[in-house]
């Protein structure tokens, strides 16, 4: 069974601090990692695909990377604002269904 | 844009009663799904449909069931709504069908549903 883990659980950083979210799975056979940023209250706002055979995607301040053999995915964010303030999770695909970790709290202090 | 939509924000119902939630996509997207999102849960899939009359279960399929009549509409409902499916209602779709591996997910805003 697939399992998704996000640490730390939250973070809180001074403005424009570069910084790195994580995301590890425990089985390596997917298809691809989303990433996700959701507001209080709110859905889930896609913001990076990356599809198994590729290793890093990239969205304006944005970039995630991905290894598949370690089951690792990190999302970096670059020169932080306080808008970026939100919950960001991790989803995998494999067969038939994805899998979610809990999500990184991430509050961006001015 | 890919726009998912669902028919309430917020929703108030009593225990026993049937409950009707709504989603809407716009991009003629072959998979749309239900999530109900709980804290210290996660998101945990209720059910999935991958073409118009066809559905799957998800993890948690007990006490609801689906329907989706045409492509662009997928529909929950609630037999005899309980206390314990007071929670966040997360509808989405992605491009694919079939039981192929999901493509990008898009989600709506979500229904806050309390039931009392």
């Amino acid at each position: 069974k697939q399992e998704v883990t996000q640490i730390p659980a939250a973070l809180s950083v001074p403005e424009g601090e570069n910084l790195v979210l994580n995301c590890s799975f425990t089985d390596s056979a997917i298809y691809n990692l989303q990433w996700f940023r959701q507001d209080p209250g709110k859905g889930l706002t896609s913001l990076l695909l990356i599809q198994s055979s590729q290793r890093e995607q990239t969205s304006g301040r944005l970039n995630a990377s991905l290894d598949k053999s370690s089951g690792r995915s990190t999302l970096y964010i670059a020169a932080s604002q306080p808008g970026d303030s939100a919950t960001y999770l991790c989803a995998v695909s494999g067969e038939g269904k994805s899998t979610f970790g809990d999500g990184t709290t991430l509050t961006v202090k001015p | 844009d890919v726009k998912v939509t669902q028919s309430s924000r917020y929703l108030v119902k009593r225990t026993g009663e049937k409950v009707f939630l709504e989603c809407v996509q716009d991009m003629d997207h072959e998979n749309m799904f239900w999530y109900r999102q709980d804290p210290g849960l996660g998101l945990r899939l209720i059910y999935f449909s991958y073409d118009v009359k066809m559905k799957e279960k998800g993890d948690i399929p007990e006490g609801y069931s689906v329907s989706r009549e045409k492509k662009e509409r997928f529909s929950l409902i609630l037999e005899s709504a309980s206390t314990n499916q007071t929670s966040m209602y997360l509808c989405a779709s992605s491009s694919g069908g079939g039981r192929a591996p999901y493509n990008e997910q898009f989600f709506g805003p979500g229904t806050r549903l309390t039931v009392l």
